[in-house]
């Protein structure tokens, strides 16, 4: 089946203590991608990578790195989480010329305490 | 930068009816503006998509429409039905590949 998968799906944490969501697409998608959604802000865009190697910042990039060593994997990494990082948050991938489909994966709720 | 508003922000209909969602941006320079759907505590499910190029889309009960130069989309659903309930996001993408994120509508069918 194709899929995005996250883990893990639920995560509570406390502030400064390193912590990594991992994604992952079954798709050879070349475009996978990271957002956070928060009550009244909606979906916002973290990072996205076009290829392995390849990564560039979104809108709300600060507080996070990702890195794109493999197709199918696009790890979000919270070196030193705080409390405004808590928040739900999705993978997705895209396929195309232009990813004109985004594919998403069922979400992540981190509660950093 | 890409504001994306939707409009209404909470919509409670009875079965049957016929609606209409709508989605404004503020920057016509896209390569395309994707509907999606998003069920409580789940990811987003992509409806449709449609290309800049394009003032139409529809799969089934779903039609989208895109005006480009006027920064508008809508979204139609004919004949609700109870399982039509979720959250519809409308999603622009600009250069950079980048999606931009309405906040949303709300849609309650009641049966």
């Amino acid at each position: 089946e194709a899929q995005v998968t996250q883990n893990p799906r639920y995560l509570i944490t406390v502030t400064g203590k390193k912590l990594t969501v991992t994604c992952s697409q079954n798709m050879n998608h070349e475009y996978m991608s990271w957002y956070r959604q928060d009550p009244g802000l909606g979906l916002r865009q973290i990072y996205y990578s076009m290829n392995v190697e390849v990564t560039d910042k979104g809108d709300v990039p600060e507080g996070y790195k990702v890195s794109r060593k493999e197709k199918r994997n696009f790890p979000l990494i919270l070196e030193s989480p705080s409390p405004n990082q808590t928040s739900l948050y999705f993978c997705a991938s895209g396929e195309g010329v232009n990813q004109e489909t985004q594919y998403f994966g069922p979400g992540t709720r981190l509660l950093v305490l | 930068k890409q504001e994306v508003t939707q409009i209404p922000a909470a919509l409670s209909v009875p079965e049957g009816e016929n609606l209409v969602l709508n989605c404004s941006f503020t920057d016509s320079a896209i390569y395309n503006l994707q509907w999606f759907r998003q069920d409580p505590g789940k990811g987003l499910t992509s409806l449709l998509l449609i290309q800049s190029s394009q003032r139409e889309q529809t799969s089934g009960r779903l039609n989208a429409s895109l005006d480009k130069s006027s920064g508008r989309s809508t979204l139609y659903i004919a004949a609700s039905q109870p399982g039509d309930s979720a959250t519809y996001l409308c999603a622009p993408k600009r250069t950079g590949n980048m999606l931009t994120f309405g906040g949303g509508t709300r849609l309650m069918v009641k049966p």
